[in-house]
């Protein structure tokens, strides 16, 4: 089945611990993308990536990592999680050599809280 | 650059009722677009989409047609149920010249179905 999975689903953190957000895709997608989803807000995207060894910051990439380093994976590092990044974050993916014409396909979400 | 417009929630409505969500947009060339739904706890799903002027797209009973002239791609559903009740997201995709695709997305419409 093709599909787009995170993990973990829920993650419950204290400030300044490093911690990891894992995506993973089966769909051989070149492009790859992070969001966070906040009530009012809509989705915002953190970070995005092209192609292997290629990401390029998104809308709100402060605070953030990612790598690239095979097709399928793309994770989302928090080096020193604060407070504000308590959210809910979507992995996405597509087949944007379509020339656009490929839906994103989201993953489940990571409902992350920082105390 | 591209946006995406479409009418603040939440739509509050009867089971059998019509339904609309406008949604504009702003694009330089001809973007594709798309409907995409969230269901509570999940990651955003396609809905439909239309690549070309005056296609329509369609799913569930739901309708969107690409109005270029009017650049607008409006959803629609003659009669909702309560299992409708979700948030509805428009978004446009475009590759530009130089190979950029960005995806673009307006901020969600809650739609809630009362039995």
């Amino acid at each position: 089945e093709a599909q787009v999975t995170q993990n973990p689903r829920y993650l419950i953190t204290v400030t300044g611990k490093k911690l990891t957000v894992t995506c993973s895709q089966n769909m051989n997608h070149e492009y790859m993308s992070w969001y966070r989803q906040d009530p009012g807000l809509g989705l915002r995207q953190i970070y995005y990536s092209m192609n292997v060894e290629v990401t390029d910051k998104g809308d709100v990439p402060e605070g953030y990592k990612v790598s690239r380093k095979e097709k399928r994976n793309f994770p989302l590092i928090l080096e020193s999680p604060s407070p504000n990044q308590t959210s809910l974050y979507f992995c996405a993916s597509s087949l944007w050599s379509d020339g656009g014409n490929s839906p994103l396909h989201f993953g489940n979400g990571t409902r992350l809280t920082v105390t | 650059g591209n946006s995406v417009t479409q009418m603040e929630g939440p739509v509050t409505l009867s089971e059998e009722a019509f339904l609309t969500i406008n949604c504009t947009y702003t694009a330089t060339g001809y973007p594709s677009l798309f409907w995409y739904v969230q269901y509570p706890g999940e990651g955003l799903q396609l809905l439909l989409k239309a690549t070309k002027a005056d296609d329509k797209g369609s799913n569930k009973g739901f309708e969107a047609t690409y109005r270029k002239e009017t650049t607008s791609f409006h959803l629609e559903k003659g009669s909702v149920q309560v299992s409708d009740s979700a948030v509805y997201f428009c978004a446009l995709s475009f590759v530009g010249s130089g190979g950029s695709y960005i995806p673009t997305f307006g901020r969600g419409t809650s739609l809630i179905v009362h039995p």
